[in-house]
């Protein structure tokens, strides 16, 4: 079962433009990972924060983690047409190290 | 670095026929692959866990039988869909990682599975 939710499902913005995507799941985690996938391809790792970490940065990402809430929250700053694609939170939880829960994901399309 | 090659990208074959799938690390060995399964528009949902050298643990749901996988080395791991029929048609994931917490995992570029 997926552990995570994510929205928006969908997202559509102009460049230049900031996205915002939540994701919230349901059990203690140890680490809280994004994801990006082209239409069509695999899935290419953003950014990893662990759970006793609040924010992350890492270019123009921006991940925060609310571990009292259960949710973590994805930024893109100054989007390009080149971000679109679906966004994917995953969570590692318990002792089942390496196993990955996905969220729905969000769709994002940044139009020139 | 931490290149994952998956191989074919696309397959259309007939109902019955059995199809392998090669996930490989190119640039690192990697202790333990996994293999996905997504379907349009939704999110990836995880079909087994494989160790180098060891048996497969398959989650709830997805029949050994069907989908057979072999971890021969520490860098390749293939899926076979055994008697492939139209209902396997979907997009098939690895991912392969190294042991240790808090390590992303690498994915390959998926295989499209077509079966008429």
């Amino acid at each position: 079962s997926q552990q995570g939710e994510e929205d928006p499902q969908a997202l559509s913005i102009q460049e230049g433009e900031n996205a915002t995507m939540n994701c919230s799941y349901k059990t203690s985690i140890n680490n809280l990972q994004w994801y990006r996938q082209n239409s069509g391809r695999g899935l290419v790792h953003l950014i990893l924060i662990r759970s006793n970490e609040r924010e992350k940065h890492s270019g123009r990402l921006r991940v925060t983690l609310d571990t009292s809430k259960k949710s973590s929250s994805l930024l893109i700053t100054a989007s390009r047409a080149a971000d679109t694609a679906s966004y994917f939170c995953a969570t590692t939880i318990g002792d089942s190290w390496g196993k990955l829960q996905f969220g729905a994901g969000t769709q994002v399309v940044v139009t020139p | 670095g931490a290149v994952v090659s998956q191989h074919p990208s696309w397959v259309i074959c007939k109902s019955g026929t059995s199809v392998k799938i090669e996930c490989r690390s190119l640039d690192f060995q990697a202790t333990t692959m996994f293999w996905y399964r997504q379907f349009p528009k939704q999110s990836l949902m995880l079909m087994a866990t494989s160790n180098e050298g060891s048996k497969a643990t398959y989650e709830q749901g997805v029949e050994k039988d069907k989908f057979l996988i072999n971890h021969a080395s520490l860098t390749l791991s293939t899926l076979t869909v055994t008697s492939a029929h139209p209902e396997d048609s979907s997009f098939y994931i690895c991912s392969a990682a190294v042991v240790g917490g808090n390590q992303p995992q690498h994915f390959g570029d998926g295989t499209r599975l077509s079966i008429l």
